[in-house]
């Protein structure tokens, strides 16, 4: 299997951007996702297909593509946006993999 | 209307075989494209993905507990299981099962997640 790489915290005012990255060889090959997690709470899938969003999922939440990078962008913070990102991807055998995990803080 | 709940035991013995029951509604597990997995998190950790089943009953593990894990289905009761073998404290975790969906060879992610179920590991 390999690895994905995020940092583990980033900061944003409410109002800003916040950019999220993530990191790992097989990016350029495969789908990339993205999960948010509140304290306690179930992960909720925000970004499918490296920029597809689900319905009910927010317009201020976006993604995109890179080389060996996806990022996860969040435009106009809200205060209720502060939780936990995560990225995944799978490898071409079907095995998943999930991102340490990006804990945003909203200042 | 998706859901999904994990049952199981909230307490093992280090050595034992944990034993987790995924039992979903909304969906069909025989519904070409649907699959079922199973995602772990230990206290204030990552997630970790550990093993997935689909409408073919193909199953899929996480290399690295590859050896410890088995998935298996049952489509009359709408219920996906996981064992995992000799259980050690560092698998102590919130257990999550998710539904998986796969169109045209290409996965949508894990759109819907259960509660998890919170499984310590201590004698």
């Amino acid at each position: 299997s390999y690895e994905l790489t995020q940092p583990p915290s980033v900061s944003v005012s409410p109002g800003q951007t916040a950019r999220i990255t993530c990191s790992g060889d097989s990016l350029p090959k495969q789908y990339s996702y993205w999960y948010q997690q509140k304290p306690g709470q179930a992960p909720v899938l925000v970004i499918y297909k490296d920029t597809a969003r689900p319905s009910g999922i927010p317009e201020r939440f976006s993604g995109s593509s890179s080389g060996t990078t996806v990022t996860l962008t969040i435009s106009g913070v809200q205060a209720e946006d502060e939780a936990d990102y995560y990225c995944q991807s799978a490898d071409s055998s079907g095995t998943w993999v999930f991102g340490g995990g990006t804990k945003l803080t909203v200042l | 209307q998706v859901t999904l709940r994990e049952s199981g035991p909230a307490l093992v013995k280090p050595t034992q075989t944990l034993t987790l029951t995924c039992t979903f509604s909304g969906f069909s597990l025989t519904t070409t494209g649907m699959c079922v997995t199973w995602i772990r998190q230990p206290p204030g950790k990552a997630l970790e993905w550990l093993a997935l089943i689909d409408w073919d009953d193909d199953k899929f593990y996480s290399t690295s507990l590859k050896t410890r894990l088995t998935i298996s289905r049952d489509t009359s009761k709408n219920q996906v299981a996981l064992s995992m073998t000799n259980m050690d404290s560092v698998d102590t975790a919130t257990y999550y099962c998710a539904r998986a969906r796969t169109v045209v060879k290409h996965s949508m992610g894990f759109d819907t997640w259960g509660q998890g179920t919170m499984v310590t590991v201590s004698s």
